[in-house]
């Protein structure tokens, strides 16, 4: 399989529990980036990661948030204290050079009850 | 800061009609542009990008021109098919670690 794969694709969750999603990047390709996506809109980023290093983090990152790409493989975003406002698709993409070839996973659709 | 701003949708066409897709941006420095597509049921795909004012981007009878000049980076297709049904993002990257700022979409249908 040569894509980025994400999982869960669904994950339903009452509020206040704490989530953990995974995304598995193209194995060659350095950098890993999550997005956020709110139904009507276009994907927000979240943070990136070149190698195992957190290199920018976004606004929209809050305390309740965390990712982490142990060893420059697969990377985890987790949302502690889960609230309605965190339900949304979380995208996760991989990109390997210079030539913006970003390769997009399907995607962790969250809903928070 | 950052932005992107793209024609709110749905657009509907019959099949063989021209489409535009109009979008336009706000950036400091000189970004990247890109129209990426989401099919139904599946993830997001580039379907096109220009790096420098006055390129073209083509790809699969779609294109769109960098205009410095405007700001716009509008998206077009002579004639489209059913199988273009879809959305579509318009999107800039301007930072050194290339992350993107996506538009709201854009949503096509062409009917038969």
């Amino acid at each position: 399989d040569t894509g980025v794969s994400q999982n869960p694709r669904h994950k339903i969750t009452k509020r206040g529990q704490n989530v953990t999603f995974r995304c598995d990047p193209i194995s060659e390709h350095n950098r890993l980036y999550w997005y956020r996506q709110t139904l009507g809109q276009g994907p927000e980023f979240l943070t990136y990661f070149q190698n195992e290093a957190q290199l920018e983090k976004s606004r929209l990152l809050s305390d309740r948030f965390s990712a982490e790409r142990p060893k420059g493989s697969f990377s985890t975003l987790e949302i502690q204290r889960t609230e309605q406002g965190d339900s949304a698709m979380y995208l996760c993409a991989s990109l390997g050079g210079a030539d913006y070839g970003y390769t997009f996973g399907s995607g962790t659709r969250l809903t928070v009850v | 800061g950052n932005s992107v701003t793209q024609m709110e949708g749905p657009v509907t066409l019959s099949e063989e009609a021209f489409l535009t897709i109009n979008c336009t941006y706000t950036a400091t420095g000189y970004p990247s542009l890109f129209w990426y597509v989401q099919y139904p049921g599946e993830g997001l795909q580039l379907l096109l990008k220009a790096t420098k004012a006055d390129d073209k981007g083509s790809n699969k009878g779609f294109e769109a021109t960098y205009r410095k000049e405007t700001t716009s980076f509008h998206l077009e297709k002579g004639s489209v098919q059913v199988s273009d049904s879809a959305v579509y993002f318009c999107a800039l990257s301007a930072n050194s670690g290339y992350a993107l700022n996506f538009g709201k979409g854009t949503s096509l249908l062409v009917t038969p």
